[in-house]
């Protein structure tokens, strides 16, 4: 149980273009989901917490308007690069908790996004 | 503040030698603890985690984990390493600030020699 679906797996875009990455929890809600970051051979960096009906929580350093997060219902979050740059492409992992507080993430597989 | 430290960023292990990989944490109270583990351009699995009770917590893949208090420990072991182990493996605890925050050592690379 507890699976969580990120597509796509991987992606290739130009300068400029925007991006979108899903993330679904299969057979679980997910009132919270998170985005990572992770580059080469690094550990995963938080860029926000993705809240259902309402809206993301950044952290500090990551452009709201850069990465736009749309949590429409219990079962998808959205992370859409906008005009992307080669500086973005990078690993993106998403994750939900099925219950709360203390409880273990489940991570997608990861998107590689790949700007040209 | 809170902090998970890997001390090791690569280890290599023979395949069927036992396996300890290090996590040290800074907390204020009991923390609650995880081991993941990522392959290659993957996501990352849950091995194991701790919450309370007995500190010797079995986990999947035949990862097992110490909890220990007086060394601020919670070490990942496997008595006989397979070649398929080789990943990378991050020790992993909730944020304290924030209820919904995870926090990742940076991680622990394993290679398995033939």
């Amino acid at each position: 149980g507890a699976v969580v679906s990120q597509h796509p797996s991987w992606v290739i875009c130009k300068s400029g273009t925007s991006v979108k990455i899903e993330c679904r929890s299969l057979d679980f809600q997910a009132t919270t989901m998170f985005w990572y970051r992770q580059f080469p051979k690094q550990s995963l960096m938080l860029m926000a917490t993705s809240n259902e009906g309402s809206k993301a929580t950044y952290e500090q350093g990551v452009e709201k308007d850069k990465f736009l997060i749309n949590h429409a219902s219990l079962t998808l979050s959205t992370l859409t690069v906008t005009s992307a740059h080669p500086e973005d492409s990078s690993f993106y992992i998403c994750s939900a908790s099925s219950s709360g507080y203390n409880s273990p993430l489940h991570f997608g597989n990861g998107t590689r996004l790949t700007v040209t | 503040a809170q902090s998970v430290t890997q001390p090791d960023i690569h280890i290599t292990v023979s395949e069927g030698a036992s396996l300890e990989l290090r996590c040290n944490y800074s907390y204020g109270a009991t923390p609650y603890l995880f081991w993941y583990v990522q392959s290659p351009g993957q996501g990352l699995q849950l091995l194991l985690k701790y919450f309370s009770g007995d500190t010797l917590v079995q986990g999947i893949k035949g990862f097992e984990a110490e909890f220990k208090r007086s060394q601020s420990s919670f070490n990942l072991r496997k008595p006989s390493v397979h070649w398929s182990d080789a990943a990378e493996y991050f020790c992993a605890a909730p944020g304290y600030s924030s209820a919904s925050k995870i926090i990742f050592g940076s991680g622990t690379r394993l290679s398995i020699r033939p």
